[in-house]
């Protein structure tokens, strides 16, 4: 059961450059989302989706761009990363409203470093 | 926003101790949920919470909700090595799907 797959897993930047990372899951997951893990700022939600098509903004979405053209796939996209944006950013999914079971499934995180 | 207060922030305790870790929102809860993170790796779900008063166990951990404190508790019995990990409660606050997380509260356990 591969569940919630993230990519890369490690990934070193330059400011001012662009990258995707990846997560996709198999479980046909109604609701994903992005979080980033700091220290001391805990987990910090990005931007969600509902389902294809339909996305929102989190707590912390400004540099971050998102969308969902299949249930399976989020990517998340840094357009011009800045130092910032270093983090850890984990990917969650769940079957639908969180309030129903609260249990978000979550990838095994990227770990972003912006020079 | 909803925000969540974990406390402590950090706790070492000897193996087979007992040790609480508490979660205090700043709002009114609806649900409270507790998720464990080995380090490096992403949460686990550990349990939900809905009601005032509920108590639910995970095999040696349990944890209890206090509508009126606007908090929950998790206790472990008997603490072992396995248990170690980041401790977060998340709540769902003013939309249901944005689930908020505490900072997390950094469980070492000793042998």
């Amino acid at each position: 059961n591969a569940g919630v797959t993230q990519t890369p897993k490690f990934q070193v930047l330059k400011t001012g450059q662009s990258m995707t990372l990846q997560c996709a899951q198999d479980m046909n997951h109604e609701y994903m989302s992005w979080y980033r893990q700091d220290p001391g700022m805990g987990l910090r939600l990005i931007h969600y989706s509902v389902g294809a098509g339909i996305t929102d903004q989190g707590e912390v979405p400004n540099g971050y761009n998102v969308s969902r053209s299949t249930t399976e796939d989020f990517p998340l996209r840094l357009l011009s990363a800045a130092p910032s944006q270093t983090s850890v950013y984990f990917c969650a999914s769940s079957y639908r409203q969180i309030t129903n079971t609260g249990e978000l499934f979550f990838g095994e995180g990227s770990r972003l470093t912006v020079l | 926003s909803q925000e969540l207060e974990q406390s402590p922030q950090s706790l070492i305790v000897q193996e087979g101790k007992n040790l609480t870790i508490n979660c205090t929102s700043s709002k009114t809860l609806y649900g409270l949920y507790w998720y464990k993170q080995k380090y490096g790796e992403g949460l686990i779900f550990l349990m939900m919470l809905q009601k005032g008063g509920e108590e639910k166990s995970h095999e040696k951990i349990t944890a209890k909700l206090d509508e009126k404190k606007q908090q929950s508790s998790l206790h472990i019995t008997a603490s072992q090595p396995s248990h170690a990990g980041i401790y977060l409660c998340g709540a769902v606050g003013g939309s249901n799907y944005k689930l908020t997380f505490g900072k997390g509260t950094l469980l070492t356990v000793n042998p």
